[in-house]
This record gives C-alpha cells, sequence and structure tokens, in this order.
C-alpha cells in the first residue's frame, strides 16, 4: 500500500483533458513540493512535473501540475495515443527522511 | 548527455547478497546526490535509499533498512548498493537516479535499470 493516493486507471479519449489525483499527508505533500513521473511501456521512468508546476524542457505544456493541502494532480489536455503511460506523483517525507510515491494510475487513451 | 548506466543485478537464491552498480558520465557526479528506486514485477514504484554528494547523509526505506548498504565512490563516478539478506519481495528492477536539490527534491535523470530475481 503506497503512502500517496493515486486512482489505478484513467482513461479519455483524443483531445480530451484528464485529470489524475494524487492524496498524501502533511509530513509530504503538505510540507514539500510535489512531483510526477511518467513511464511509457517497458521503459524506465522520466520526469514529467517538477516542483508542483514545474515542466522539464521538453515536455509539452498539455501537461501541469497543481497542488492544494495535502493533495495535488496532474491534468493533460489534448489527449494524444502516444500519452499512455503509467503516471506517478511523489514527494519527500519527513517522517521517512526519503520519498515516497503514489501506487501509479495506468492512463488509456 | 547524462547517462546513469546500472549494472550488478541477476538471479540470486533468498538469504544471498548482491552488489549494484551504477555509472554516471555526462555530468559531475561528485557535485549531485542520488538514490536507488525499485519497482517489483507489474507494481509502482519504491525509493529505497538516498545518499548525498559527500556521503554526509544518507537514508533508507524501512524495507531494506538493515539488510542494504548505499556507497559511492566520486573518483569513479559510481553508485553502489550492496544488498544482503535477500528476500523473494525483493524482485523488482532497480534504477538509479540523480537527484535535483536546487529546485525541489526530485529525481531529474534515470537509469534503464537492472533486474534482481531473488528465487530458490
Amino acid at each position: 500500500q503506497s503512502v500517496l493516493t493515486q486512482p489505478p486507471s484513467a482513461s479519455g479519449t483524443p483531445g480530451q483533458r484528464v485529470t489524475i489525483s494524487c492524496s498524501g499527508s502533511r509530513s509530504n505533500i503538505g510540507t514539500y513540493t510535489v512531483d510526477w513521473y511518467q513511464q511509457l511501456p517497458g521503459t524506465a521512468p522520466r520526469l514529467l512535473i517538477y516542483t508542483t508546476n514545474q515542466r522539464p524542457s521538453g515536455v509539452p505544456d498539455r501537461f501541469s501540475g497543481s497542488k492544494s493541502g495535502t493533495s495535488a494532480s496532474l491534468a493533460i489536455s489534448g489527449l494524444q495515443s502516444d500519452d499512455e503511460a503509467d503516471f506517478y506523483c511523489a514527494a519527500w517525507d519527513d517522517s521517512l527522511n526519503g520519498w515516497v510515491f503514489g501506487g501509479g494510475t495506468k492512463l488509456t487513451v | 548527455e547524462v547517462q546513469l548506466v546500472e549494472s550488478g543485478g541477476g538471479l540470486v537464491q533468498p538469504g544471498g547478497s548482491l552488489r549494484l552498480s551504477c555509472v554516471a558520465s555526462g555530468f559531475t557526479f561528485s557535485n549531485f546526490s542520488v538514490s536507488w528506486v525499485r519497482q517489483a514485477p507489474g507494481k509502482g514504484l519504491e525509493w529505497i535509499s538516498y545518499i548525498t554528494s559527500s556521503s554526509s547523509f544518507i537514508s533508507y526505506a524501512d524495507s531494506v533498512k538493515g539488510r542494504s548498504t548505499i556507497s559511492r565512490d566520486n573518483a569513479k563516478n559510481s553508485l553502489y548498493l550492496q544488498m544482503n539478506s535477500l528476500r523473494v519481495e525483493d524482485t523488482a528492477v532497480y534504477y538509479c537516479a540523480r537527484v535535483n536539490i536546487w529546485n525541489g527534491y526530485f529525481f531529474d535523470w534515470w537509469g534503464q535499470g537492472t533486474l534482481v530475481t531473488v528465487s530458490s
């Protein structure tokens, strides 16, 4: 059971907008920024969103992140078929002196 | 280009030991903290260990604490994970990941992973 809670699945049709939630607690999301990772089938994870709402170079602005209290969200607009992947949220956790991840959300387009 | 290349995985019996390595290139390894993150087959990501650039701070997840030791050799641009008393539930792909601590605390580059299988 993961410390951060994500829905196991999400889906949408091409062009739609979907959001993926990530719920935590005061010791992680409530205190620290949230990061999101995308894992395409058969590949290593890659950084998608950092510091809650920043995109690394090369990540399209269709991807955006936000946070409120102890919850965070990843929004993907203009869905494309190659967005199909697993998405993970993560944050530093004070009580563990390390990172906690969500269980992952499998996105189907 | 930043690269992280893991090695050392393989098949090991329960109770056995394994030493994973990760060789970094394309950046000044000694300036960065690094971590190990694993993923059991069909499961999600699990952070397991972290070491700062100078090895001054080290932390472990409870799942591996007391059985694993993280270390690094900045002269060799290398990160290591010594794993002892391996259990079936340690079966996973082990990734090394570079940690960015200047804009938050996140993993900005990942290796391709090395598979550890614990089975009799």
